[in-house]
């Protein structure tokens, strides 16, 4: 696609729930990232994908967070059992280079 | 290991006034990329600068500026003939080369424009 597609675009769920947030990269990007912006805060790396493999996913807050990515194209990040410090905003980000780097719009979390 | 400050939270400035934006990075890396990026109240980023550390000359896209002082390690944006449209959330951000690849960002400045 043209841009980064994230989905859903805003997403309320119960305490306790799964939720799942999709990633779609620009097509030939092959790495990928995962942040969570918290109201009015900075960004928060989560996990970075290079192809398949995620080299690093030191910003995972607990293991009730997970992330896959298939094809070396489309990610998903799972929250287990989610809580009300889960809700966010989800932000996605496709790399080609060191100097080449788009976001998509966005998933927000709301966890009530 | 690396990190970025922005000490601005907020920042005013008059219609067509020229702004600068504070940051400044720590690395022991010799080879890094500094970028900046705005983010509207919509919610999206969007990709404003980028200067490398090699990089000779202070980088510059319109009306961007990027015044990149690498002894100081500080990376200021300057805005020059600020418009009502700027007025947003800019991050300053660094690529991390230690091998792991990550972009680290800074807690940001809130620019507002008056009119």
């Amino acid at each position: 696609g043209a841009g980064v597609s994230q989905s859903p675009s805003n997403k309320v769920t119960e305490k306790g729930k799964d939720v799942e947030l999709r990633c779609d990269p620009i097509s030939g990007h092959t790495a990928l990232y995962w942040y969570r912006q918290s109201l009015g805060q900075g960004l928060e790396f989560l996990i970075y994908f290079q192809g398949n493999s995620a080299p690093d996913k030191s910003g995972l807050p607990s293991d009730r967070f997970s992330a896959e990515r298939t094809g070396g194209s489309v990610s998903t990040l799972t929250i287990q059992r989610t809580q009300q410090e889960d809700s966010a905003v989800y932000l996605c980000a496709s790399s080609l280079s060191f100097v080449s780097f788009a976001f998509g719009s966005g998933t927000r979390l709301t966890v009530v | 290991a690396q990190k970025i400050t922005q000490t601005q939270p907020g920042m005013f400035v008059q219609e067509k006034e020229a702004v600068t934006l504070d940051c400044t990075y720590d690395t022991s890396d010799p080879s890094y990329g500094l970028f900046w990026y705005k983010q509207p109240s919509s919610g999206e980023m969007i990709f404003l600068i980028y200067q490398g550390s090699y990089d000779q000359q202070n980088a510059t896209e319109g009306r961007y500026s990027l015044n990149f002082q690498k002894a100081r390690k500080s990376a200021n944006l300057v805005i020059s003939a600020s418009q009502l449209g700027d007025s947003a959330m800019y991050f300053c951000a660094m690529r991390d080369t230690s091998g792991t690849y990550k972009y680290i960002f800074g807690t940001g400045t809130r620019l507002k424009v008056l009119a």
